[in-house]
């Protein structure tokens, strides 16, 4: 099985509100990733999380909260976000570790984000 | 900083073409170079994995080979279908500390016509 989960499908929020995303995967993976794509643009990295610890924050603002509870689970807790954040949220894991490995990297179908 | 081309950025193909997408980087330095595919409004599926020692990797009617000293992958698709139709993207992964990371090229809009 190389599925990677991710919910909501959509999420429309205003710029006052919490909300969160969530990815799940049962490979087994031990790299779990969140990336932002805008529209016709490729996949930017977000964050990037080693067994189960931050490793990489690509500078993303702290309205952007990650978090990985466990090996197969990764949150990404959001507040206060601006209309510009609006975008499609995808999720990837992969089975080595951050340093080094060969893995391919998995993705999860996204969640589509606007805010209003 | 790892720079990844495609070319072209959009291709019409009619339905039986065999076609050939382009991806070129800048640094050769790379663990890997992976070859996605994404639907309109969808997530990436995997569809080759190039290690960094190996020269081609076969999936199906899908061929992607590497030339790592010149910068250079390509993705053969035979005999193209309609289901073809996608933006496809190449990756290239570093080697090691932030590096390591997967830089994406701007994709390739393939639409394959009846």
């Amino acid at each position: 099985d190389t599925e990677v989960t991710q919910t909501p499908k959509h999420l429309v929020m205003g710029m006052t509100n919490k909300k969160s995303l969530k990815c799940e995967q049962h490979m087994g993976h031990r790299a779990m990733y969140w990336y932002k794509q805008k529209a016709k643009k490729p996949p930017e990295l977000m964050f990037v999380y080693s067994y189960e610890k931050l490793s990489i924050n690509e500078s993303v603002p702290s309205r952007f909260s990650p978090e990985c509870p466990n090996s197969s689970l990764l949150n990404l807790h959001l507040h206060a976000l601006q209309p510009e954040d609006s975008a499609l949220y995808l999720c990837a894991s992969s089975q080595d570790t951050w340093q080094g490995g060969r893995a391919e990297q998995y993705f999860g179908p996204g969640t589509r984000l606007t805010v209003t | 900083k790892q720079e990844v081309t495609q070319i072209p950025a959009a291709l019409s193909v009619p339905e039986g073409e065999n076609l050939v997408l382009n991806c070129s980087f800048t640094d050769s330095a790379i663990y890997n170079l992976q070859w996605f595919r994404q639907d309109p409004g969808k997530g990436l599926t995997s569809l080759l994995l190039i290690q960094s020692s190996q020269r081609e990797q076969t999936s199906g009617r899908l061929n992607a080979s590497l030339d790592k000293s010149s910068g250079r992958s390509t993705l053969y698709i035979a005999a193209s279908q309609p289901g073809d139709s996608a933006t496809y993207l190449c990756a290239a992964r570093g080697l090691s500390g932030t590096a390591s990371k997967l830089t994406f090229g701007t994709g390739t809009r393939l639409q394959v016509t009846l």
